[in-house]
């Protein structure tokens, strides 16, 4: 049963443009937000979280939007570097009673110079 | 400030062999987690420590995989007997505690043949 969802596995765009990351989750008690980035063979990086009080984080080119109505958030980077070429993990806790992180299938990103 | 420290980085056995990971979380973090990432897949947690006590094992499967963190740091993950289902990345994650985001080591990359 896959709580968190990804259902973009890759997307590719041009230098100096908009990447948007989209993510899906189904259980209601998720409270806290979180995107990985991961290079190959290496392990996930944290990127930028949210909590469900909020509808927006940015962290310099990284934006990440909540929706809690349609259970689903987004990541924008701009401007897209070639180096922001990596898969984007989506993770989703129940923060309230500090359970786990349970993570989409992933999105790889392409920024192509 | 170090990050979390995993070893082996790549281990190949064969099926019904046994074999062990090792991981040295952020100092003063008090969450460990163990997750399984399969190819193509998210990564799925298998054990998740808070100090040296169980918090969730759930999707541990105990007839084959066990885990310990001693002293409520280091972890070490075993598989006895390996199948070939295994085959996987285990990455290891640690946070200051239940309710703040992970950081993840570079992972142990398993093959079972």
């Amino acid at each position: 049963d896959q709580q968190v969802k990804q259902n973009s596995p890759s997307l590719s765009v041009q230098e100096g443009r908009i990447s948007i990351l989209n993510c899906d989750y189904t259980n209601s008690m998720f409270d806290y937000f979180l995107w990985y980035k991961k290079y190959p063979a290496e392990g996930p990086t944290f990127l930028i979280s949210i909590s469900s009080i909020k509808d927006k984080n940015e962290d310099g080119r990284f934006t990440v939007f909540l929706n809690k109505s349609a259970k689903h958030l987004s990541l924008h980077i701009v401007p897209s570097q070639p180096g922001d070429s990596a898969v984007y993990f989506c993770a989703a806790s129940p923060r309230i009673t500090g359970n786990q992180f349970y993570f989409g299938t992933g999105t790889s990103l392409t920024v192509i110079p | 400030e170090a990050g979390v420290a995993q070893s082996p980085r790549y281990k190949i056995i064969e099926k019904r062999q046994s074999v062990a990971f090792w991981c040295n979380p952020i100092s003063g973090h008090a969450t460990l987690y163990w997750y399984q990432q399969i190819l193509g897949q998210g990564p799925k947690l298998l054990i998740q420590f808070q100090n040296n006590g169980v918090v969730d094992d759930s999707q541990l499967p105990k007839d084959r995989f066990s885990a310990e963190r001693l002293k409520g740091v280091d972890s070490t993950l075993k598989i006895q007997p390996a199948k070939l289902e295994d085959s996987a990345v285990y990455l290891c994650a640690s946070s200051q505690d239940r309710r703040t985001e992970a950081f993840f080591g570079q992972g142990t990359r398993l093959t079972v043949v």
